[in-house]
């Protein structure tokens, strides 16, 4: 099976701009997850969509959002960026009823 | 919420040598408890886990010891050889599926 895949792998964007990061999951994996990683910080945990719906939220403001497709595939978004949402966000996808999650290799976004 | 305190922050040992990573969780409803070691560059891997109905569970030379009374649980390496540098985070999971992280250990293994 192939695994957890992100695109784009590396993204540039500008002060203010918006962002939209894709996460395909493993086949048959309903669940997706999505992190803030940053230096010293960890992984934080953003939102966990299952079956389109949002499950779970961490404590992020409003201009992180995400979504999920019928096809399990989902999508984050930032608006407004600012400077310290320069970080690598990754995503995670787990069976149903399972707890494992598997990560893909991440986006590296970078704010100037 | 919960909330995940891994120690220590980087450890050092001698190739051959063990060592120890510890975590406490806030949340007394934490069923699941994984490990992931990410390599400089590469995602997170899970290496072990174990659940609150099991107190210690072995794979070869990782070893992961569950109190759920003190609410800690520990990563053990025996025999730590080089390719065992990397970054590990430990993690507890709500029943609903939420995952919190521990802020990581930088482990270098000295040859």
């Amino acid at each position: 099976k192939a695994g957890v895949t992100q695109t784009p792998r590396y993204l540039i964007k500008t002060r203010g701009q918006q962002v939209t990061l894709s996460c395909s999951p493993i086949s048959g994996h309903r669940s997706v997850s999505w992190y803030q990683q940053t230096p010293g910080q960890g992984l934080q945990f953003l939102f966990e969509y299952f079956s389109e719906t949002q499950r779970n939220k961490g404590n992020f403001p409003g201009r992180f959002s995400g979504r999920q497709f019928s096809n399990s595939r989902s999508e984050m978004n930032v608006s407004t960026l600012e400077l310290g949402d320069s970080a690598l966000y990754l995503c995670a996808s787990s069976r149903d009823y399972s707890y494992e999650q598997y990560f893909g290799p991440g986006t590296r976004l970078t704010v100037t | 919420g919960e909330n995940v305190e891994q120690h220590p922050s980087t450890l050092s040992v001698q190739e051959g040598d063990s060592a120890v990573i510890k975590c406490t969780y806030s949340d007394s409803a934490s069923n699941y408890f994984p490990w992931y070691k990410q390599e400089l560059g590469k995602r997170p891997q899970l290496i072990i886990d174990i659940r609150s109905n099991v107190g210690e569970k072995k794979d070869q030379r990782i070893a992961v010891t569950l109190n759920k009374t003190a609410k800690h649980f520990s990563l053990h390496i025996t025999e730590t050889q080089p390719e065992d540098s990397a970054v590990y985070f430990c993690a507890a999971s709500n029943p609903d599926y939420k995952l919190s992280f521990g802020a990581g250990t930088t482990v270098t293994v000295r040859a």
